[in-house]
């Protein structure tokens, strides 16, 4: 049974066009993440939801946005893709409160710039 | 400055052979999770530990919680071909924290 959704899995665009990935979760956490992993590295925090409280990474640049729209949906908007930008974009939720939460990961979205 | 250091970083062994990787840190963790990563896939948590000393075991893989909740292992036990994987371990410092990743040890099992 899928928890975290994540579509497409696959994205490719062109430099500078922007582009939407998009995660849902069957879980009803109340946290929302949105991370960075190039190749053979550990996956990057970008930002995170908190509800409908937006935590932005000090180092996360403005061509990231996010939105989520209700418990269920988050999306990333990556504005004008830089070449810089191609990497595995992973969602993931936990329940904040009441201790050690765990976070539960998406498949990912291996996005591509032409 | 990485808070959470993995060794090895990478490690290729035969199939049967026992391993252990390490996470360790300078600094206390509320809880420690390890995830197993394949190639084109998102995370899979295998396990999180929140007691100083706790010990957890999964089938084949054995967790092990330093008592000063500062380090972490997974041993694993006659690995095979589909133990290969990135294993990350991440933990948070305080509870409602971001959490905190490790560079990750990448594990090939060769039959």
């Amino acid at each position: 049974d899928a928890m975290v959704i994540q579509n497409p899995r696959y994205q490719v665009t062109q430099f500078g066009k922007p582009v939407t990935l998009s995660c849902s979760q069957t879980l009803n956490h109340n946290v929302m993440y949105w991370y960075q992993q190039k190749s053979s590295q550990a996956p990057k925090l970008l930002f995170h939801y908190y509800d409908k409280d937006f935590n932005n990474e000090a180092d996360t640049p403005d061509n990231f946005q996010s939105r989520r729209p209700n418990t269920s949906f988050c999306f990333l908007d990556i504005r004008s893709p830089g070449l810089g930008d191609a990497a595995m974009y992973l969602c993931a939720t936990s329940q904040k409160g009441g201790g050690k939460e765990t976070q539960y990961f998406g498949p990912g979205t291996r996005l591509l710039v032409l | 400055t990485q808070l959470l250091e993995q060794s090895p970083q990478f490690l290729s062994i035969q199939e049967g052979e026992n391993l252990t990787v390490y996470c360790n840190s300078s600094s206390v963790f509320s809880s420690l999770q390890w995830y197993r990563q394949e190639p084109g896939e998102g995370p899979v948590l295998l396990v999180t530990v929140v007691t100083g000393g706790e010990v957890k075991k999964l089938k084949r893989l054995t967790f092990q919680f330093g008592d000063a909740r500062k380090d972490s292992s997974l041993h694993i036990t006659a690995a095979q071909p589909g133990d290969t994987g990135l294993y990350l371990c991440a933990g948070h410092l305080k509870e409602n924290t971001p959490l905190v990743f490790g560079k990750g040890t990448r594990l090939s099992v060769i039959a």
